[in-house]
C-alpha cells in the first residue's frame, strides 16, 4: 500500500516567517501535487513535480521533487495570511486511473 | 471558480433517507471522481469514472452508488447510511485518467448523517 505522510500536521506562525512542509513516503511516485484548501472550498492545485530532483518555484513557494522520487518539500519564504490553508501533496498510484493518493494534510496559519 | 459545481452544499439526513449529490463540470472533461475528506484523514478516493464508465471502485460500501449519465454530470447516491459517513464529499474532474493530470476539485457537501 502506497502512503504519503505529511510533517507537520500543524503549524501556527508570525507573517514574514519561513517554513517547510514535508510529504514523505517509502515508495516511488511518477509524480507528486501539492494542494492548497481553504475552508469551504475544494483544493486547488499549485504545482506538480514530475522529475527526480525538480524544483518549481510560484512566487514565494518553492517545491522540490526527491532524487529517488519518494518525497517532496514545499518552503514558503516570507509567509503571508493570505497563505493560511490546508497544503496537501498527493502521488499517482501504481494504476493507470488517475488515481491519487494523498497526505493527511498540513494546517498552516499565518498570524498577522 | 465555477468549474466544477456540487449541489447541495449542506446536507443533514437520517439513516433511513434516501439522497443524491450532484457535481457539474464545465471543463470539457473525461474523467470524474468521488472523494470523501474526513477530519484528521487522508482524502479517500471512492469512485473513478472515464468517459461514463467506472473504473476504480475502492472498496466501497453498497450505501453509496454512483452513477456518471454523461461525462459532464456525476451523481453519488445515499441510502441508509451510518453516523461514520458524516465527511466532506468532493468532486473532482480531470482531462484523462492519465498519469499527472491536474484534477480540478469542487467545493464539495457537507454531509451529517443523523
Amino acid at each position: 500500500t502506497q502512503l504519503l505522510e505529511q510533517s507537520p500536521q500543524f503549524l501556527s506562525i508570525q507573517e514574514g516567517e519561513n517554513l517547510t512542509v514535508y510529504c514523505n513516503s517509502s515508495s516511488v511516485f511518477s509524480s507528486l501535487q501539492w494542494y492548497r484548501q481553504e475552508p469551504g472550498e475544494g483544493p486547488v492545485l499549485l504545482v506538480t513535480v514530475v522529475t527526480g530532483g525538480e524544483v518549481k518555484k510560484l512566487k514565494r513557494l518553492t517545491f522540490q521533487f526527491g532524487d529517488a522520487r519518494k518525497d517532496s518539500s514545499l518552503h514558503i519564504t516570507a509567509a503571508q495570511p493570505g497563505d493560511t490553508g490546508l497544503y496537501l501533496c498527493a502521488g499517482n498510484g501504481s494504476s493507470n486511473t488517475g488515481k491519487l493518493i494523498f497526505g493527511q494534510g498540513t494546517t498552516l496559519q499565518v498570524k498577522p | 471558480e465555477t468549474g466544477v459545481t456540487q449541489t447541495p452544499r449542506h446536507l443533514v439526513m437520517g439513516m433511513t433517507n434516501k439522497k443524491s449529490l450532484k457535481c457539474e463540470q464545465h471543463l470539457g472533461h473525461n474523467a470524474m471522481y468521488w472523494y470523501k475528506q474526513s477530519a484528521k484523514k487522508p482524502l479517500e478516493l471512492m469512485f473513478v469514472y472515464s468517459l461514463e464508465e467506472r473504473v476504480e471502485n475502492n472498496s466501497v460500501p453498497s450505501r453509496f452508488s454512483p452513477e456518471c449519465p454523461n461525462s459532464s454530470h456525476l451523481f453519488l447516491h445515499l441510502h441508509t447510511l451510518q453516523p461514520e459517513d458524516s465527511a466532506l464529499y468532493l468532486c473532482a474532474s480531470s482531462q484523462t485518467t492519465g498519469k499527472n493530470q491536474p484534477q480540478h476539485f469542487g467545493d464539495g457537501t457537507r454531509l451529517s448523517i443523523l
